[in-house]
C-alpha cells in the first residue's frame, strides 16, 4: 500500500488560508469516509485535529476544516496564526484492514 | 490529563526482538480501539497495527506482518507490541495511540518510544 501524496510543503501569511491536499485513489481516500488528519510540531507527539473528513474533535478551533472532493481530501486553516507552523498529516483507511498515512506537509507562516 | 505511556524501547541487533507496553493514567484502554504508529528519524508517519477493545480483532502493515504482534492486558490496562525479526528499516519512534475509532488512530497519543536497530 502506498503512502498518500501530500505536497511537501506550503506556507502562507499570517490572517491568510492555506490549503493542503492529501491524494489517494479509490481504494482509499476516495472509497471510505475514515480520512484523518493530525498535526505535529518538531520534537512532539502528533495531535489529533481532524476525524472523517470533515469532523472536528473537541479542542480544535474552528480554523481546521477538512473536505473530501474524489480521491482528494483537503485541510483547510483559516486565519493562519504563528502558531499553525508545524507538519500536517493525511490518514486514511484503505481497505483490507490497513490504514495508510501521507507523507507529511510541512506548514512554514511567513 | 490523559496520558499514554510507552515503555520497551532501546538498541537491538538486527534479527534480534523487542517488546514495547503502553500504559494509561487517568482513564482506562478496556473500552477503546488501540494503534501503534511509528516515525523513522526525520520521516513520516507510518501505522503499524491496531487491536479491538475486547482484542478479539487485529491488524498489520504489510510491513510488519507476520513479525509483529499486537496484544492488550485489559485487566492492567495496558497494550504490547512484540516485535521479533527486527530489521534496520524498523527504526523508528514507536507511538500508542487510543482511539474510539477502528480505521482512525484518535485522539490521544503518548510521547512515543525510541526503538534502534543496528548492528
Amino acid at each position: 500500500q502506498s503512502a498518500l501524496t501530500q505536497p511537501p510543503s506550503v506556507s502562507g501569511s499570517p490572517g491568510q488560508s492555506v490549503t493542503i491536499s492529501c491524494t489517494g485513489t479509490s481504494s482509499d481516500v476516495g472509497g471510505y469516509k475514515y480520512v484523518s488528519w493530525y498535526q505535529q510540531h518538531p520534537g512532539k507527539a502528533p495531535k489529533f485535529m481532524i476525524y472523517d473528513v470533515t469532523e472536528r474533535p473537541s479542542g480544535v478551533p474552528d480554523r481546521f476544516s477538512g473536505s473530501k472532493s474524489g480521491n482528494t481530501a483537503s485541510l483547510t486553516i483559516s486565519g493562519l496564526q504563528a502558531e499553525d507552523e508545524a507538519d500536517y498529516y493525511c490518514c486514511s483507511y484503505a481497505g483490507n484492514n490497513i490504514l495508510v498515512f501521507g507523507g507529511g506537509t510541512k506548514l512554514t507562516v511567513l | 490529563e490523559v496520558q499514554l505511556v510507552e515503555s520497551g524501547g532501546g538498541l537491538v541487533q538486527p534479527g534480534e526482538s523487542l517488546r514495547l507496553s503502553c500504559v494509561a493514567s487517568a482513564f482506562s484502554l478496556r473500552s477503546q480501539w488501540m494503534h501503534w504508529v511509528r516515525q523513522a528519524p526525520g520521516k513520516g508517519l507510518e501505522w503499524v497495527s491496531r487491536i479491538s477493545s475486547d482484542g478479539s480483532f487485529t491488524s498489520y502493515a504489510e510491513s510488519v506482518k507476520g513479525r509483529f504482534t499486537i496484544s492488550r492486558d485489559n485487566g492492567k490496562d495496558t497494550l504490547h507490541l512484540q516485535m521479533n525479526s527486527l530489521r534496520d528499516e524498523d527504526t523508528a519512534v514507536y507511538y500508542c495511540v487510543r482511539s474510539m475509532w477502528a480505521s482512525t488512530p484518535g485522539d490521544s497519543w503518548g510521547q512515543g518510544i525510541l526503538v534502534t536497530v543496528s548492528s
